[in-house]
């Protein structure tokens, strides 16, 4: 079956540090990966997209890999501000159509003033 | 990006009530939306993909009789909890894809949380 999983559950790191958060998969062959910031009592924001055919994709202070071979995305948050404090969110996406995202469990990441 | 609504962001409700939770699309027409829960401190789990003008499909587990849900036009889906009991108690949250512009974002709407008494 198919399975996500987002490396730690919860990630401390120091201002203006660049925190990376990974996210794993198995049993998936994915179109997109995208990820979601969560605030408590609140739905999923969306953050960034990168298609199956690109290696890397930059928004701001984000960045987002994909690696299809290692199954992996690595996402990037530089200099961290306590704002970024958040659960964040990979999902996994089959294709352009009305299929459903799969998500991970999240990390939860605490940025330290 | 665009936006989608839920009502209400909050419902008390006693043991064997039926609560109704509405999901829009403010601002773009979605032709397919999707249900999640969430338990606290765990991932969403989908419950069902409602389709505009046909029945929704259900994931494993997930009962049809208990979670209405219809999806009567491209702005709006219902999703009711019937006979609720304290184990429905949960973050419910809706979304909607936004195709516009060959984007394949899917966005959510602010949650409902339900507690069953």
């Amino acid at each position: 079956s198919q399975k996500i999983e987002q490396n730690s559950e919860a990630l401390n790191i120091q201002e203006g540090k660049t925190a990376t958060l990974t996210c794993n998969y198995t049993n998936y062959s994915p179109a997109y990966l995208q990820w979601y910031r969560q605030d408590p009592g609140r739905g999923p924001v969306f953050l960034l997209l990168i298609r199956e055919n690109e290696k890397e994709k930059r928004k701001e202070r984000l960045k987002v890999t994909f690696d299809t071979t290692l199954k992996q995305s690595l996402f990037h948050i530089t200099a961290s501000q306590p704002a970024d404090s958040a659960t964040y969110l990979c999902a996994l996406d089959g294709d352009s159509g009305n299929t459903p995202l799969v998500f991970g469990k999240g990390t939860r990441l605490s940025v330290i003033a | 990006g665009a936006v989608v609504s839920q009502h209400p962001s909050r419902v008390i409700c006693k043991s064997g009530t039926s609560v109704k939770i509405e999901c829009r699309s403010l601002d773009f027409q979605a032709t397919t939306m999707f249900w999640y829960r969430q338990f606290p401190k765990q991932s969403l789990m989908l419950m069902a993909t409602s389709n505009e003008g046909s029945k929704a499909t259900y994931e494993q587990g997930v009962e049809k009789d208990k979670f209405l849900i219809n999806h009567a036009s491209l702005t709006l889906s219902t999703l009711t909890v019937t006979s609720a009991h304290p184990e429905d108690s949960s973050f419910y949250i809706c979304s909607a894809r936004d195709k516009r512009g060959g984007l394949n974002e899917q966005f959510f709407g602010p949650g409902t949380r339900l507690t069953v008494l």
